[in-house]
């Protein structure tokens, strides 16, 4: 398997335009989790799925970010519109439960908001 | 709520020296614990994990044990080497829980 897939891995843009980031999870893993890491905060949880259905959205910071997962092997997160405090390295991660055998993540993508 | 509290960083120390990095927890019952390891540029790679108390997860020379009574699980290696330089993450799961809860990572910096 290739493991988690996000795209893209950086991503420029300026401010009050539309994000999207996308992530394909490893096939057969039920779960997936959206995480954002900054040097202040670390890493948060934003929302995670099972069976594409979500689960718990409580880190979403704001009605700005979304995130959908239409079937098992996709998902994306939008924020619209971005400003420049949603810069930060944006985790994907899939697991085949929430947390008792830990996360495969994929290697972020990169988020600048000018 | 549940969390982790890691030792801040960063480390810095020579090819060859021990390693510590200092991990507690606070949770309610009997949550899986986790060493996860981030090299620059790349995503979280999980390093080992012990699902129980007096475990001792191991994974490339790195060891860590739970120990409940401390509610501990510090990361320890005998000898490191410079491709060790990362960024290390302490975590925790609990049943109860929604999703694997992390510390803020620690940096270790390892020259030659």
């Amino acid at each position: 398997d290739a493991g988690v897939i996000q795209s893209p891995r950086h991503e420029v843009t300026e401010m009050g335009q539309e994000v999207t980031l996308r992530c394909k999870p490893i096939s057969g893993h039920d779960y997936l989790f959206w995480y954002r890491q900054t040097m202040m905060r670390g890493l948060e949880l934003l929302i995670y799925f099972n069976n594409n259905v979500p689960i718990d959205d409580s880190g979403m910071p704001e009605d700005r970010f979304s995130a959908k997962m239409p079937n098992a092997s996709f998902s994306t997160l939008k924020i619209q519109p971005s400003e420049p405090r949603d810069s930060a390295v944006y985790f994907c991660a899939s697991s085949s439960s929430t947390g008792y055998h830990g996360y495969t993540f994929g290697s972020g993508t990169r988020l600048t908001v000018v | 709520g549940d969390s982790v509290t890691q030792m801040e960083g960063p480390v810095t120390l020579s090819e060859e020296a021990f390693l510590t990095i200092n991990c507690t927890y606070t949770a309610t019952g009997y949550p899986s614990l986790f060493w996860y390891v981030q090299y620059p540029g790349e995503g979280l790679q999980l390093l080992l994990k012990a699902t129980k108390a007096d475990d001792k997860g191991s994974n490339k020379g790195f060891e860590a044990t739970y120990r409940k009574e401390t509610t501990s699980f510090h990361l320890e290696k005998g000898s490191v080497q410079v491709s060790d330089s990362a960024v290390y993450f302490c975590a925790l799961f609990n049943q109860a829980g929604t999703a694997l809860i992390f510390g803020k990572g620690t940096t270790l910096s390892v020259s030659s």
